[in-house]
């Protein structure tokens, strides 16, 4: 079946622009999260969502990053007014249920440039 | 809050010998150890997880040991391959948490 995808693989965007990072889970999946991952880096959590409610955002970085999850499946996650230090690679992921321990399945990711 | 510690950060190894990762955690409420592996320009794939009721759990090559008292736990891969060179990533969660994983473990298998 298909696995977890995003779009776009790439998104270069100008200093203080705003854009949108989408993430389509497996079907089912209850589960989403959305990490950042910075060149050579590890996996920096941002928020995870339960169905609908996002129980944990505790990982956004500022109030710029805002994200939803709407009919229990497509997310978003929203940047505005990008910064340099923004760029990053932007994963998510989908699993059957947050709290049970099942295994988390990641999409591509979302290469974000912001010159 | 929760933390996960991951050594070494960088790890060289012949083709053929073993590697080992090693991960502490501080919650001890912690109860399933999952380890990911991200190839280079891949995205991360589970290779093995272990929960709390067991003390160890092999497949082929790779195994993880926990050791719920020390709050440890480790991935052994023995008899490495080229194809094993990659990113690894340990990670902890309780069931009334999110999974939080280690810094990652950049492996290098030398031909």
């Amino acid at each position: 079946g298909a696995g977890v995808s995003q779009s776009p693989s790439n998104k270069v965007t100008e200093k203080g622009k705003d854009v949108e990072l989408r993430c389509d889970p497996i079907s089912g999946h209850t589960a989403l999260y959305w990490y950042r991952q910075s060149l050579g880096q590890g996996l920096e959590f941002l928020i995870y969502f339960q169905g609908n409610s996002a129980p944990d955002k505790s990982g956004l970085p500022s109030d710029r990053f805002s994200a939803e999850r709407t009919g229990g499946s497509v997310s978003t996650l929203t940047i505005q007014r990008t910064q340099q230090e923004d760029s990053a690679v932007y994963l998510c992921a989908s699993s059957l249920e947050g709290t049970t321990h099942n295994e988390q399945f990641f999409g591509p990711g979302t290469r974000l440039t912001v010159l | 809050g929760e933390n996960v510690e991951q050594h070494p950060s960088t790890l060289s190894v012949q083709e053929g010998d073993s590697a080992v990762i090693k991960c502490t955690y501080s919650d001890s409420a912690s109860n399933y150890f999952p380890w990911y592996k991200q190839e280079l320009g891949k995205r991360p794939q589970l290779i093995i997880d272990i929960r709390s009721n067991v003390g160890e759990k092999k497949d082929q090559r790779i195994a993880v040991t926990l050791n719920k008292t020390a709050k440890h736990f480790s991935l052994h891969i023995t008899e490495t391959q080229p194809e094993d060179s990659a990113v690894y990533f340990c990670a902890a969660s309780s069931r009334a948490s999110k999974i939080i994983f280690g810094s990652g473990t950049r492996l290098s298998i030398r031909p």
